[in-house]
């Protein structure tokens, strides 16, 4: 069965520091994958997408996310967080996607900014 | 242009009753999906939609559930008997194609007292 495991529930960092969230997927053929981020009191945006090709993605925001499949991952970072990225991150999998399949959800990975 | 809406925004129920919640797609988009998200979890999938019909139902936890498109475009989740588990925010997201991008709406939260 299809499924995404974000392993940290909650991350703090520093503004300005690095970011990395963790995101693990199991699926049986080459999988769709999604970041979206989800403000509170708001609607989940979409950060970036891989569909396939090249293994880094950019996204908006400053994210990137890279695809390797040795390790089933689809890690999500950015280089300097702002306090403005303070939010709850989703990785996600299309299953099907090229048939408009559903996506399957992460637990979700809450990220706090120090000042 | 306009997004995902979704309405009521919040809405506050009696065990028992029975509650309409309903998606504005985008306009133009083909493909519109409901999902559920309860407190601390991620979205999941209830159902799917291409055009008006329902190409994919295996979200839907048990007959209770039930969501119409009638013209391809708006859509109602329907949720009758409701129980106190049925709280949560239900998501709304539209694609231009099936295999395009989800666009997501802001929610509803049902509170079921």
């Amino acid at each position: 069965a299809q499924s995404v495991t974000q392993p940290d529930i909650h991350i703090t960092v520093s503004e300005g520091a690095s970011l990395e969230l963790r995101c693990n997927y199991s699926y049986g053929a080459t999988p769709y994958l999604f970041w979206y981020v989800q403000s509170p009191g708001q609607g989940l945006q979409l950060l970036l997408k891989y569909f396939s090709g090249d293994t880094l993605v950019q996204g908006i925001k400053g994210f990137e996310a890279e695809f390797k499949r040795s390790q089933s991952s689809f890690n999500l970072r950015k280089p300097s967080v702002h306090w403005s990225d303070a939010a709850e991150y989703f990785c996600a999998v299309g299953a099907g996607y090229n048939q408009g399949g559903k996506l399957i959800f992460g637990q979700g990975t809450e990220l706090s900014v120090k000042p | 242009g306009a997004g995902v809406s979704q309405t009521p925004s919040n809405k506050v129920t009696e065990k028992g009753k029975y509650v309409e919640l309903r998606c504005d797609p985008i306009s133009g988009h083909t493909a519109l999906y409901w999902y559920r998200q309860s407190l601390g979890q991620g979205p999941e999938f209830l159902i799917y939609f291409q055009g008006t019909g329902a190409a994919d139902d295996s979200g839907l936890p048990n007959d209770r559930f039930f969501a119409v498109r009638p013209e391809g475009s708006v859509s109602t989740l329907k949720i009758q008997r409701t129980e106190r588990g049925d709280s949560a925010v239900y998501l709304c997201a539209s694609s231009p194609s099936t295999s395009g991008t989800q666009y997501f709406g802001p929610g509803t939260r049902l509170t079921v007292l």
